[in-house]
């Protein structure tokens, strides 16, 4: 089954700096892909998906991801955080036989100093 | 549409008592998970419903956790008897088709154990 990877645990920046948040998914073929974010203490909410086409998707509030297929990966950006995106950001992708069901990353955990 | 509505947004229980989740996912959506978010491992796929059938229940911790969907616009999650190890939060999520589409999630519910 398809599995995404978060390397980054916790990342703390400097407002106005720029964020990029790595995510990489476990095998090639079709694949849609996810970036959810949490802010603290509320629900997850999507941020930008990823389903064929245009490689480049962009989002909500400014983030962006670029699907890399080469490299397996997704990551997600942003040229200049605000201290509104402290949050925790996963990346997920559907998995399981039919593809009914988003598996998630272990999440990376944004923490924007102002 | 007032989205996915979860209830209670806490519960403090004590351990050996009965805890019922409740869940109302967004009207049409056809799909219904569960999932359970702790420190340690992350959000995690409880198990998840098509048309108030119960598809994969392979998450499930154990027999003391069952859910059940009595109709499209309500399902419960029920722990008996609770566990401090089942201290964590809760999320109801709901999906219109295949999770290619995203899923929208509910607010959660905390769950102490004490």
């Amino acid at each position: 089954a398809q599995s995404v990877s978060q390397h980054n645990h916790h990342v703390i920046l400097s407002e106005a700096a720029s964020l990029e948040l790595g995510c990489n998914y476990s095998y090639g073929g079709t694949v849609n892909l996810f970036w959810y974010v949490q802010y603290p203490g509320q629900h997850l909410q999507l941020l930008l998906k990823y389903f064929s086409g245009d490689p480049l998707v962009k989002g909500i509030k400014g983030f962006e991801a670029e699907f890399i297929k080469s490299k397996f990966s997704f990551n997600l950006r942003k040229p200049s955080v605000q201290w509104s995106d402290t949050a925790e950001y996963f990346c997920a992708v559907p998995s399981g036989a039919g593809s009914y069901q988003l598996t998630f990353g272990k999440g990376t955990k944004l923490s924007v100093i102002p | 549409d007032a989205g996915v509505i979860q209830s209670p947004r806490h519960e403090v229980t004590e351990m050996g008592q009965e805890v019922t989740l409740r869940c109302k996912p967004i009207s049409g959506h056809d799909y219904l998970f569960w999932y359970r978010q702790t420190m340690m491992r992350g959000l995690e796929l409880l198990i998840y419903f098509n048309n108030n059938v119960p598809i994969d229940d392979s998450g499930m911790p154990e027999d003391r956790f069952s859910a059940k969907m009595p109709n499209a616009s309500f399902s419960t999650l029920k722990i008996q008897p609770s566990e401090p190890r089942d201290s964590a939060v809760y999320f109801c999520a709901s999906s219109p088709q295949l999770a290619n589409y995203g899923y929208t999630f509910g607010s959660g519910t905390r769950l102490t154990v004490v």
